[in-house]
C-alpha cells in the first residue's frame, strides 16, 4: 500500500519571505514522488517530481523539493514566496516497484496563503 | 501543450437522475482517469483505463461507471445520481512512455451538484 501524509491544512507565509509545504510517505518499495497546484477554480497542474537521481529536485515557477528518504519526506520549498503562489498544494506518490499500475496516491492537499 | 477538456464545469442534476461527465484528451494518451475532489479529502481516483474498452476500479467506485469507446475520450457516468455525489471532479491524462506514465495531466474540473 502506498499513502501521502501533508500534515499543514494551511501554510501561512509573508511574501518575500521563503516557504516550506510538507509532504511525508510511505511506500513499500521505490517512491516516485510528484507535486501538483491548484489555483481557484482550475485543475491541478504539475509542479515537479523525483523518480530517481538527484535529491533536489527543481520544478516550475522557482519551486524546488527534496528527497529525503531516512525521513521518508519529499517538502516542497521556494526561497522567495509571491502573492500569486497562493494556491492549493498536493503531494502524490506511486510505488515504483510495482509492475502495471500507474495509480498515484494524493495527499489531502495544503493551502498556501502568501500574505503581501 | 497538453489539452485535457471536460465538458462542463458546472453541472446541477436532481436526486435520480442519470448524469455524464465528458472528458477529452488531445495528446493520444493512452491512460486516463477520474477523480473527485472533496475539501479535507484530497483527490480519490474512481476508475481509470489504460487503453480504449480497458476500465479499472479505483478508490472509490461504487455509483459510478465509466466508458471509453475512442482514444482520446473517457466519460463517467453516474447511474442515479445521489445528493452524495455532489464534488468536483477532475479527469486527467498519461502518455504510456516509460518514465512519463505517473505525469497526469488534469482538465479543469467539473463541479457538480446533486439536488
Amino acid at each position: 500500500a502506498q499513502s501521502v501524509a501533508q500534515p499543514e491544512d494551511q501554510v501561512n507565509v509573508a511574501e518575500g519571505n521563503p516557504l516550506t509545504v510538507k509532504c511525508t510517505y510511505s511506500v513499500s518499495g521505490n517512491p516516485y514522488l510528484f507535486w501538483y497546484v491548484q489555483y481557484p477554480n482550475r485543475g491541478l497542474q504539475f509542479l515537479l517530481k523525483y523518480i530517481t537521481g538527484d535529491n533536489l529536485v527543481k520544478g516550475s515557477y522557482g519551486f524546488e523539493a527534496e528527497f529525503n528518504k531516512s525521513q521518508t519526506s519529499f517538502h516542497l520549498k521556494k526561497p522567495s514566496a509571491l502573492v500569486s503562489d497562493s494556491a492549493l498544494y498536493f503531494c502524490a506518490v506511486r510505488d515504483g516497484s510495482g509492475a502495471g499500475s500507474y495509480q498515484l496516491t494524493f495527499g489531502k492537499g495544503t493551502k498556501l496563503s502568501v500574505i503581501p | 501543450d497538453v489539452k485535457v477538456t471536460q465538458s462542463s464545469r458546472y453541472l446541477v442534476k436532481r436526486t435520480g437522475e442519470k448524469v455524464f461527465l465528458e472528458c477529452v484528451q488531445d495528446m493520444d494518451h493512452e491512460n486516463m482517469f477520474w477523480y473527485r475532489q472533496d475539501p479535507g479529502l484530497g483527490l480519490r481516483l474512481i476508475y481509470f483505463s489504460y487503453d480504449v474498452k480497458m476500465k479499472e476500479k479505483g478508490d472509490i467506485p461504487e455509483g459510478y461507471s465509466v466508458s471509453r469507446e475512442k482514444k482520446e475520450r473517457f466519460s463517467l457516468i453516474l447511474e442515479s445520481a445521489s445528493t452524495n455525489q455532489t464534488s468536483m471532479y477532475l479527469c486527467a491524462s498519461s502518455p504510456n512512455i516509460p518514465g512519463q506514465q505517473e505525469t497526469q495531466y488534469f482538465g479543469p474540473g467539473t463541479r457538480l451538484l446533486v439536488l
